[in-house]
């Protein structure tokens, strides 16, 4: 069975910037779960996604965002990049809408220059 | 006051040695406890769920006290595969995950 999977693996923006990172699920997973994990740093939530709609939010700026497609899969977009936004954003699915055990793809290394 | 809070480490045991690593939180509320495991530049991976009663899966060993709210893991017989940071995972019922910031523990040879 196919696990988590991100795209792209690394990205590489400048300031003001847009950036999209994708992100599949693993197959019968309505969950979809964003972290931001900066250098030396631990994860840091930023969205969750279950059945299209968006359940919660971290304590991020509103130009961090996405969305969940009909096939679970999910898109985050980050506007206007800053430095400080350079990190790995990994994303973890799971069953259902209340938290399970999450897994997690290989993550997006952004560098923001 | 940091929602889940570990002690950052390193550990540096010798292999073979018994290691254990606590983690607290402060929401009483919390309903689901995990260990992962985060290899260097690598995504974390679920290393065992907590439960009330304790769970052992061979050399690990969770515990769970919720009068105290902190959640252990026990490593019996280092092996140098255990070098890793350990990250403490709280959940609540409707809200998100929230990770402990991880001990590194190195195991020496």
């Amino acid at each position: 069975e196919a696990g988590v999977t991100q795209s792209p693996t690394h990205l590489i923006k400048t300031r003001g910037q847009q950036a999209t990172l994708r992100c599949s699920p693993i197959s019968g997973h309505t969950s979809v779960y964003w972290y931001q994990q900066a250098l030396g740093l631990g994860l840091q939530f930023l969205l969750w996604y279950d059945e299209g709609e968006e359940r919660n939010r971290g304590n991020f700026p509103p130009r961090f965002s996405g969305r969940q497609f009909p096939n679970y899969s999910s898109e985050l977009n980050v506007n206007a990049l800053e430095l400080e936004d350079s990190a790995l954003y990994l994303c973890a699915s799971s069953l259902g809408g209340v938290p399970e055990t999450q897994y997690f793809g290989p993550g997006t290394r952004l560098l923001v220059l | 006051r940091k929602e889940v809070e570990q002690d950052p480490g390193p550990f540096n045991v010798p292999e073979g040695a018994t290691v254990a690593f606590n983690c607290t939180y402060s929401n009483s509320a919390s309903q689901s406890f995990f260990w992962y495991r985060q290899d260097c530049r690598k995504e974390p991976k679920l290393l065992m769920s907590v439960y009330s009663s304790g769970n052992e899966d061979g050399r690990f060993t969770a515990q769970l006290n919720r009068a105290s709210q902190y959640i252990s893991l026990l490593i019996r017989d280092s092996k140098l595969s255990d070098s890793a940071t350990y990250l403490c995972v709280v959940t609540n019922y409707g809200q998100n995950f929230v990770f402990g910031p991880g001990t590194r523990l190195s195991v020496l040879p």
